[in-house]
């Protein structure tokens, strides 16, 4: 089992709908969950950051976090061209002390 | 307010060379990660260090694969007698402390290709 599991896409959303991406999680100790854009040949860029359970919302991006579950996701509303990219999860594991990336999940925004 | 800075972004060995990366941290930042990332593929953690210390190199190559950060200058990755499967993006991230709570601020990357 990986230790951070996304689906790898690629995700292809209308242009001003909802996009729903998922993480799911194995160590039970994590602590803390974050959500990295890439775009093709570019480095990581930080959309968000989650250390409790429930909802976090910053703009267009909602990430909610159910640790019982060892679940992660990232909504994003009102979803643009631009917004087309590969999304990394990212956990802070408990019991490797470090930060875990998913493989990521592609991202494509229909004009 | 710069950011994480790598240098250089593309570099190109050919098999036997050595390949040496730069980073330079965030300002005030004195953590720092590497990660190299294959294509299609996530990022994979490879050394974690404080200036002059090693914290975790546990996702390091134990031959070839080298990391430092000195007290002055930047952290140096190097990778000695590069081979073909050596060719991937390799990124520094920084962050203000060590821990779950602190956030990694990446730099571009360098893309090394090997010949």
């Amino acid at each position: 089992q990986k230790e951070v599991e996304q689906n790898s896409g690629p995700l292809s959303v209308p242009e001003g709908a909802i996009a729903s991406l998922n993480c799911t999680y194995s160590d039970r100790g994590s602590q803390s969950f974050f959500w990295y854009r890439q775009y093709s040949g570019k480095s990581p860029e930080l959309i968000m950051s989650i250390y409790s359970n429930g909802d976090k919302e910053d703009g267009r991006f909602t990430a909610q976090l159910n640790k019982a579950s060892q679940y992660v996701s990232l909504l994003i509303r009102d979803s643009q061209p631009s917004d087309s990219a590969t999304y990394l999860c990212a956990v802070y594991g408990g019991a490797t002390n470090k930060l875990i990336f998913g493989t990521g999940t592609l991202l494509a925004v229909q004009p | 307010n710069a950011g994480v800075m790598q240098n250089p972004r593309h570099l190109v060995r050919r098999r036997g060379q050595e390949a040496r990366l730069r980073c330079s941290p965030m300002k005030g930042h004195s953590h720092v990660y590497w990660y190299r990332q294959l294509p299609e593929e996530g990022l994979k953690f490879m050394v974690y260090l404080q200036k002059e210390n090693i914290i975790d190199e546990s996702g390091m190559p134990k031959e070839r694969f080298s990391a430092e950060f000195p007290k002055e200058g930047p952290s140096i990755l190097r990778i000695q007698q590069v081979v073909r499967g050596d060719s991937a993006a390799y990124f520094c991230a920084s962050s203000l402390a060590g821990g779950p709570g602190n956030i990694q601020y990446f730099g571009a990357g360098t893309r090394l290709s090997v010949l």
